[in-house]
């Protein structure tokens, strides 16, 4: 069984650091990953989509990496800022669970001004 | 474009009531979600259904039921409530595997 781990629970970076958030897997057979970004009390919001066949994907200040041999993807936010401030989750869809996603339990973030 | 919907957004049960949640979306999107969100253990599927008629038994399916009758809407119901499923319920949907998912705002459940 597919288990997804993110390390840390939470952290805090002060505003204007670049933030490293990492989403471990166990099985490397995935099909797709997924990152998300959670808001108190909110829906979850898609930020990237990663195929299995991709090193990484970029959008705005966001660049996530994926390395399936070592069974990880790492989000990075460049130059945080306090609207960054989050729970940020990432889900794996592997290829033998077709069509079904398993989450991370998530990383809180805090980014002070 | 509303995305994906869900109702109601709160309610409060006491043990042993039924309800039904309801879950929209405009997308045309063939799969469907059902997930409870629960402080430190992520999001545990609950239900899915892979197109129009079709229903499926996620992680956590114990004490739920679902329909899937029309293409946009998937709803998930509560036979008998009991507090172990206090906790908030996301729908979600996704057009194909390969796709994103997208998320509704969650209904965030009591049963006392």
């Amino acid at each position: 069984k597919q288990e997804v781990t993110q390390i840390p629970a939470a952290l805090s970076v002060p505003e204007g650091e670049n933030l490293v958030l990492n989403c471990s897997f166990t099985d490397s057979a995935i099909y797709n990953l997924q990152w998300f970004r959670q808001d108190p009390g909110k829906g979850l919001t898609s930020l990237l989509l990663i195929q299995s066949s991709q090193r990484e994907q970029t959008s705005g200040r966001l660049n996530a990496s994926l390395d399936k041999s070592s069974g990880r993807s790492t989000l990075y936010i460049a130059a945080s800022q306090p609207g960054d401030s989050a729970t940020y989750l990432c889900a794996v869809m592997t290829t033998d669970s077709w069509g079904k996603f398993q989450f991370g339990a998530g990383t809180q973030v805090v980014v002070t001004p | 474009n509303a995305g994906v919907t869900q109702t109601p957004k709160f309610r409060v049960l006491k043990t042993g009531q039924s309800m039904t949640l309801l879950c929209a979306q405009d997308m045309n999107h063939e799969y469907m979600y059902w997930y409870r969100q629960d402080p430190g253990m992520g999001l545990r599927l609950i239900h899915y259904s892979v197109g129009e008629g079709t229903t499926a038994k996620g992680e956590v399916p114990d004490g739920y039921n679902v329909s899937r009758l029309k293409k946009q809407n998937f709803l998930l119901g509560l036979e008998s409530a009991a507090p172990s499923q206090t906790s908030v319920y996301f729908c979600a949907s996704m057009a194909q595997v390969g796709n994103e998912q997208f998320f509704g705002p969650g209904t965030r459940l009591t049963v006392l």
